[in-house]
């Protein structure tokens, strides 16, 4: 069965600092890993991963894939109050149609 | 236009109604997707069309029914729904193709809430 599972589950930080989100997964036909950013409503884009070991940066979000080891990351530097939200991994996987597969997400609160 | 609409933002209904969830996109996006969010939880994959046809239905009961009018729109009939059905049912746009880079893109979902 896929799986996609992501850790922490929750985190709470202060501003300023550096936090690192894991994401690991089994699925079958992996096509890619998408990170989603979930605050009220709809879950925003961050990154679109598909090769290993090629960094994709976004101002103080960073992600990489390892396709050997099946796990991302995401990291936050310097982070902000309007961090907090849940993070959401999702993987890509290939068939007839294309479908996500979403882990269970981190829930981030960044304190002042 | 970069947006997937949603409508109704919010909906109460009773287990005896029967309602419809709409979605749009002007992105020329050809594949849409259906999924539903529980609270604290992420979300499930119900329905994905691919060029307006059904291509996956993960098991969803009977009293949800998709329909894709055309390659714009997504809708999801509902009837006699239960209590535990309320959730936020999220709507997403993607091409079906390969060698994209801008994922999927998610509507702000609508509140259902089943009485």
């Amino acid at each position: 069965e896929d799986k996609v599972v992501q850790s922490p589950l929750s985190l709470v930080v202060h501003e300023g600092d550096t936090v690192t989100l894991n994401c690991s997964y089994e699925v079958t036909n992996f096509r890619s890993l998408l990170w989603y950013k979930q605050e009220k409503k709809a879950p925003t884009f961050l990154f679109m991963l598909t090769s290993s070991g090629i960094e994709k940066k976004s101002g103080r979000l960073s992600s990489i894939l390892d396709k050997k080891e099946l796990f991302s990351i995401l990291n936050i530097t310097a982070t902000q109050t309007g961090d907090s939200a849940v993070y959401l991994c999702a993987v890509e996987a290939s068939g007839a149609t294309n479908k996500l597969i979403f882990g269970t997400g981190t829930l981030l609160a960044v304190q002042p | 236009d970069t947006e997937v609409t949603q409508t109704p933002k919010h909906l109460v209904m009773g287990m005896t109604n029967k309602k419809s969830l709409k979605c749009e996109q002007h992105m020329g996006h050809r594949a849409m997707y259906w999924y539903k969010q529980k609270a604290k939880k992420p979300p499930e994959l119900m329905f994905v069309y691919s060029y307006e046809k059904l291509s996956i239905n993960e098991s969803v009961p009977s009293r949800f029914s998709p329909e894709c009018p055309n390659s714009s729109l997504l809708n999801l009939h509902l009837h006699a729904l239960q209590p535990e059905d309320s959730a936020l049912y999220l709507c997403a746009s993607s091409q079906p193709d390969w060698g994209r880079d801008y994922g999927y893109t998610f509507g702000s979902g609508t509140r259902l809430t089943v009485v």
